[in-house]
């Protein structure tokens, strides 16, 4: 398995701009997490999904994220529109059972 | 407020010697954790894991301690090697009746050194 997919893997957009983040879980997994890795916060739970469905999103800073996941093999988060303060690392994790499996990470700024 | 604390956000260790990195927490519903471990541009990846009815748990180089009276656990790497330099994630999580979901601390980086 190729693992947890995420594209782009580096973005780069202006304040005011929209931005939109992918995820491809590993299938088979029932659980899907989107997280933010911040200097300051360290790794931060924005929401997670189980079986497609979203269960807490309490972490979603604002109005301006919004994430969706239409089917078990897909899932975005969506930054409308976006700050600078946005700018971070944005995970998304998959897990069957306890374990998580992270992917590689978006690397977000926002100018 | 930070319910799974590293105080040390870097650690440098030569080559052949132990590594420990700590970790507190403050929620007594905790009972099962996890140490991540990530480089650079690569997400995390799980370590080891110790449940609360136990004190310790080992795999090859890398044993963790739990001292559930001090809410505080380690991660011991011995003997360290340059390709264990990381960030390493401790996280904690309640079972049963609590969310399945781990709160992760800031991190810790561990430097290597030959």
């Amino acid at each position: 398995d190729a693992g947890v997919i995420q594209s782009p893997r580096h973005e780069v957009t202006e304040m005011g701009q929209e931005v939109t983040l992918r995820c491809k879980p590993i299938s088979g997994h029932n659980s899907l997490f989107w997280y933010r890795q911040t200097m300051m916060r360290g790794l931060e739970l924005l929401i997670y999904f189980n079986n497609n469905v979203p269960i807490d999103d309490s972490g979603m800073p604002e109005d301006r994220f919004s994430a969706k996941m239409p089917n078990a093999s897909f899932s975005t988060l969506k930054i409308q529109p976006s700050e600078p303060r946005d700018s971070a690392v944005y995970f998304c994790a998959s897990s069957q059972e306890e374990t998580q499996y992270f992917g590689p990470g978006t690397r977000l700024l926002v100018l | 407020d930070q319910q799974v604390k590293q105080n040390s956000p870097s650690l440098s260790v030569q080559e052949g010697r132990i590594s420990i990195l700590n970790c507190d927490y403050t929620n007594s519903m905790f009972d099962y954790f996890l140490w991540y471990k990530k480089y650079p541009a690569e997400g995390p990846t799980f370590l080891i894991s110790i449940s609360s009815i136990k004190d310790k748990n080992e795999d090859g180089r890398f044993t963790v301690f739990l001292n559930k009276s001090a809410k505080h656990l380690s991660l011991h790497i011995v003997p360290s090697q340059p390709g264990d330099s990381a960030v390493y994630f401790c996280a904690a999580r309640a079972l049963p009746g609590g969310s399945y979901i781990p709160t992760f601390g800031r991190g810790t980086s561990l430097i290597v050194h030959p």
